[in-house]
């Protein structure tokens, strides 16, 4: 049950682009299409952002997108804003009624 | 409004027992699965453990595998954790999610979990 791997820190100016890569294996993002994102701001509870894969809850604005290839999930955040900046962590189904989180990744908006 | 709120958490010495409550509101707690998630000082986010829609179905990360015990009181509203053995990396925030198509979609605001001497 090893964590799902993201990089531990992502920035992008107002207004750009910028993508969260999520990589686990085959036995949990590369075999179920059950892979979510999460937002946390400091001192508060995570939110749901995306799931499976590149659904997004009511809510959500759509400049939040998610993506999978083979086992390496992505999340992207078009049109950035001061208020997206917070942590980010990707979770992955990995069977047996067994879950896994990645390590997160810190966006800082520049 | 839908919320959860966790309860119970505190202080304990290496080695002794705690329990932890969730109590749902706005939304009935029998059509969700729910987990435990937690997040020690300063790191990411640990799946803990997870219970079936009737509670028959449990299932555990193995680093609390035989020391932690997941349940629920569907007619209470409520999902608690029984949390035994603590050792000190148990140290964190425990998080209760309500889960629909294998993601987390409701959380509550954490209560921590101190285990020291």
């Amino acid at each position: 049950q090893s964590a799902l791997t993201q990089p531990p820190s992502a920035s992008g100016s107002p207004g750009q682009s910028v993508t969260i890569s999520c990589t686990g294996t085959s036995s949990d993002i590369g075999g179920y299409n059950y892979v979510s994102w999460y937002q946390q701001h400091p001192g508060k509870a995570p939110k749901l952002m995306i799931y499976e894969v590149s659904k997004r809850p009511s809510g959500v604005p759509d400049r939040f997108s998610g993506s999978k290839s083979g086992n390496t999930a992505s999340l992207t955040v078009s049109g950035l804003q001061a208020e997206d900046e917070a942590d980010y962590y990707c979770s992955s189904y990995a069977g047996n009624s067994n879950w896994l989180f990645g390590g997160g990744t810190k966006l800082t908006v520049l | 409004e839908v919320q959860l709120v966790e309860s119970g958490g505190g202080l304990v010495q290496p080695g002794g027992s705690l329990r932890l409550s969730c109590a749902a509101s706005g939304f009935t707690l029998s059509d969700y699965w729910m987990h435990w998630v937690r997040q020690a000082p300063g790191k990411g986010l640990v799946w803990v453990s997870r219970v079936n829609k009737d509670g028959r179905s449990t299932t555990y990360a193995d680093s609390v595998k035989g020391r932690f015990t997941i349940s629920r009181d569907n007619a209470k509203n409520t999902l608690y954790l029984q949390l035994n053995g603590l050792r000190a990396e148990d140290t964190a925030v425990y998080f209760c999610a309500a889960s629909d198509s294998l993601a987390f979609d409701i959380w509550g605001q954490g209560t921590m979990v101190t285990v020291s001497s």
